[in-house]
């Protein structure tokens, strides 16, 4: 299955600020997927990351807040802007569906647990 | 109305007891998936089922499709194996996967 590279694992920031958070996978994949745990929820998509055109947002979330690159078949970055302490989070990146190896994976990076002060 | 529902949502154990949680979802599936969440926060892939039964040491996953169910049993508990445990599944239109809301569980030495 493939392997994920996430990064920073953790980090404290001020409000107002912004955060860029990478993942690099190992294997070429269709889709990658943002997600956000919120503490003591499940896991909620941001966006999915489709590399040669935007990302697709799903409702209560948007470009503007959180911005995301997918420049290539393996790597993808969110951006979380001007942040507040709602936004305080376990932020996952995912590969999931089929690869162009046919398999159908579901697999996460681990984790960045953001905190906004 | 969730597409996934688990139960319990937590649980708590004595070490080797035998466990079992429940995962329910209502929408067509490609692939269900066991996961597992440590207080770190990384999350491991235990199983992906479409069909039968799985097993891999002590951990035993099955599914089944007509019921639209699906459960982990882990044998012979032991602390380690407290963590989230989280269910999802992967849509068989798209590429949209839905998850549990997790069962927490604890087992106590």
């Amino acid at each position: 299955s493939a392997v994920i590279s996430q990064k920073p694992s953790r980090d404290i920031c001020q409000r107002g600020t912004s955060l860029t958070i990478q993942c690099q996978v190992d294997s070429q994949v269709t889709m990658m997927f943002w997600y956000r745990q919120q503490p003591g929820q499940s896991l909620t998509l941001i966006a999915t990351a489709n590399q040669g055109s935007e990302a697709t947002y799903e409702s209560g979330f948007v470009i503007d807040k959180f911005p995301i690159s997918r420049p290539n078949l393996t790597f993808s970055t969110l951006t979380v802007s001007n942040m507040s302490p709602e936004d305080s989070s376990i932020y996952l990146c995912s590969v999931g569906g089929t690869a162009y190896s046919g398999a159908n994976v579901l697999t996460f990076g681990a984790g960045s647990r953001l905190t906004v002060l | 109305k969730n597409e996934v529902e688990q139960s319990p949502q937590n649980l708590t154990a004595q070490e080797g007891e035998f466990i079992t949680i429940n995962c329910s979802y209502s929408v067509g599936i490609s692939a269900l998936h066991w996961l597992q969440q440590h207080p770190g926060g990384g999350i491991v892939s235990l199983f992906m089922l479409s069909s039968g039964k799985k097993k891999h040491g002590r951990l035993i996953a099955t599914i089944n499709i007509q019921e639209k169910h699906s459960s982990l049993h882990i044998t012979a508990s032991h602390p380690r194996d407290s963590a989230v445990y989280i269910c999802a599944v992967g849509a068989n239109t798209g590429n949209q996967f839905y998850f549990g809301t997790g069962t927490s569980l604890t087992v106590i030495p």
